[in-house]
């Protein structure tokens, strides 16, 4: 059974680095089947896209975050990483990691980590 | 940048039956690509539960079913139960930045 963890300081000072890594177990993240994800929610608030990656480390952003996100993988270690500079209050949010499944027109979700809530204060 | 519009909120008695809606702003990504809808119970990570408009992953109970006509989708839920209660998502893929977009989500009341 394929399973997400994501792991990362839960606090973070105001302009500093947000840095999160997502651990798959259950499956490789070498599979050319799938690219996987990062998705955060403010609370109270709705889903956000911020990016995927595929296995050979090609990437995809939101444009509206494109300039301070940076998604990476570790094929050896089967965990991929999201870093996210100058982070504001109004990056306090849960983030999920998800794997990226393609359908036949269209990619969706098919499992997701727990999320792990970062918040953003000095 | 496309939009996937939704209803804030929703509600039902148990036993009745409930729909969602989900617009796209864009003509042409709205009917080209699917509609997935995700349930999120409080507290807790979405999960999918209709992929590719109809679709229905294992484990996924019949009362829960997707459709989608043009730049529009649908989520029906019949025989509402008390545990339906969450937010409901849906998702398309948006080719100009070759990712994937949220509508703002549907909370779902039981009466």
């Amino acid at each position: 059974q394929l399973q997400l963890q994501e792991s990362g300081p839960g606090l973070v000072k105001p302009s500093e680095t947000l840095s999160l890594t997502c651990t798959v177990s259950g499956d490789s993240i070498n599979s050319r089947s799938y690219y996987w994800g990062w998705i955060r929610q403010p609370p109270g608030m709705g889903l956000e896209w911020i990016g995927t990656i595929y296995y050979s480390g090609s990437t995809y952003y939101n444009p509206s975050l494109k300039s301070r996100v940076t998604i990476s993988v570790d094929t050896s270690e089967n965990h991929f990483s999201l870093k996210l500079t100058s982070v504001t209050a109004a990056d306090t949010a849960v983030y999920y990691c998800a794997r990226r499944i393609s359908g036949s027109y269209g990619y969706y979700f098919d499992y997701w980590g727990q999320g792990t809530l970062v918040t953003v204060s000095s | 940048q496309s939009v996937l519009t939704q209803p804030p909120s929703v509600s039902g008695a148990p036993g009745q039956r409930v729909t969602i809606s989900c617009t796209a702003s864009n003509s042409n990504i709205g009917a080209y690509y699917d509609i997935h809808w995700y349930q999120q119970l409080p507290g807790t990570a979405p999960k999918l539960l209709i992929y590719a408009n109809s679709n229905r992953p294992s484990g996924v109970p019949g009362r829960f079913s997707g459709s989608k006509s043009g730049t529009s989708a649908s989520l029906a839920i019949s025989g509402l139960q008390a545990e339906d209660e969450a937010d409901y998502y849906c998702q398309s893929y948006d080719s100009s930045v070759s990712g994937s977009m949220f509508g703002g989500g549907t909370k779902l009341t039981v009466l």
